[in-house]
């Protein structure tokens, strides 16, 4: 079945750690990929985006995501979290011509101070 | 503010009665976007509109769940006869385009649906 895979469930990290978040899908064909975010009583809001172009894309706050089409991946990075990055992080697909973006099962990361 | 606006915030039905949310997305937005998102769980798409066509609802999990939007701007997603299983967030989003073009989408707040 076609789906979302995020690999960590909750992660936890010391400030100025670094953080990678992993994401895998299951879609043949040519696909829009996002990052979202949610921080703690927010809304979710978009994080960065792949369309097509480099497969290193970079995003706000100092996030970067890369696509690797042959491993099906589109793992979020950041070279060193601070304690405002504590949020929900979700991976999204979108496959080209459709309407129904998915969503992986998020990954909730604490930064502590 | 100029975001998405979904009302009510919170929703606690019995089982067995009709609810209706509330979607206003950010005007001048062609698309509108359901989304069902239960506790743990990322959202899942219910429903699609374009202006004021419903393009797809493959996502509605039942005939009980019904979404109209028949200005192409506010969205209703009623759901008849709540059971539990219903309970959850529910999460409009709109687009500035849609279709094959590229776009993308702003979420409003959510309505958590409580059935009990």
């Amino acid at each position: 079945a076609q789906s979302v895979s995020q690999h960590n469930h909750h992660v936890i990290l010391s400030e100025a750690a670094s953080l990678e978040l992993g994401c895998n899908y299951s879609y043949g064909g040519t696909v829009n990929l996002f990052w979202y975010v949610q921080y703690p009583g927010q809304h979710l809001q978009l994080l960065l985006k792949y369309f097509s172009g480099d497969p290193l894309v970079k995003g706000i706050k100092g996030f970067e995501a890369e696509f690797i089409k042959s491993k099906f991946s589109f793992n979020l990075r950041k070279p060193s979290v601070q304690w405002s990055d504590t949020a929900e992080y979700f991976c999204a697909v979108l496959t080209r011509g459709g309407n129904d973006m998915r969503f992986g099962a998020g990954t909730r990361l604490t930064v502590k101070p | 503010g100029a975001g998405v606006s979904q009302s009510p915030r919170y929703k606690v039905a019995k089982r067995g009665q009709d609810v209706a949310l509330r979607c206003d997305p950010i005007s001048g937005h062609v698309s509108l976007f359901w989304y069902q998102q239960a506790l743990g769980q990322g959202p899942e798409f219910l429903t699609y509109f374009q202006n004021e066509a419903q393009l797809d609802k493959s996502g509605l999990p039942s005939d009980r769940f019904f979404a109209e939007r028949p200005e192409g701007s506010v969205s209703t997603l009623k759901i008849q006869r709540t059971q539990q299983e219903d309970s959850a967030v529910y999460l409009c989003a709109s687009s500035l385009v849609g279709g094959q073009l590229l776009y993308e989408q702003y979420f409003g707040p959510g309505t958590r649906l409580t059935v009990t």
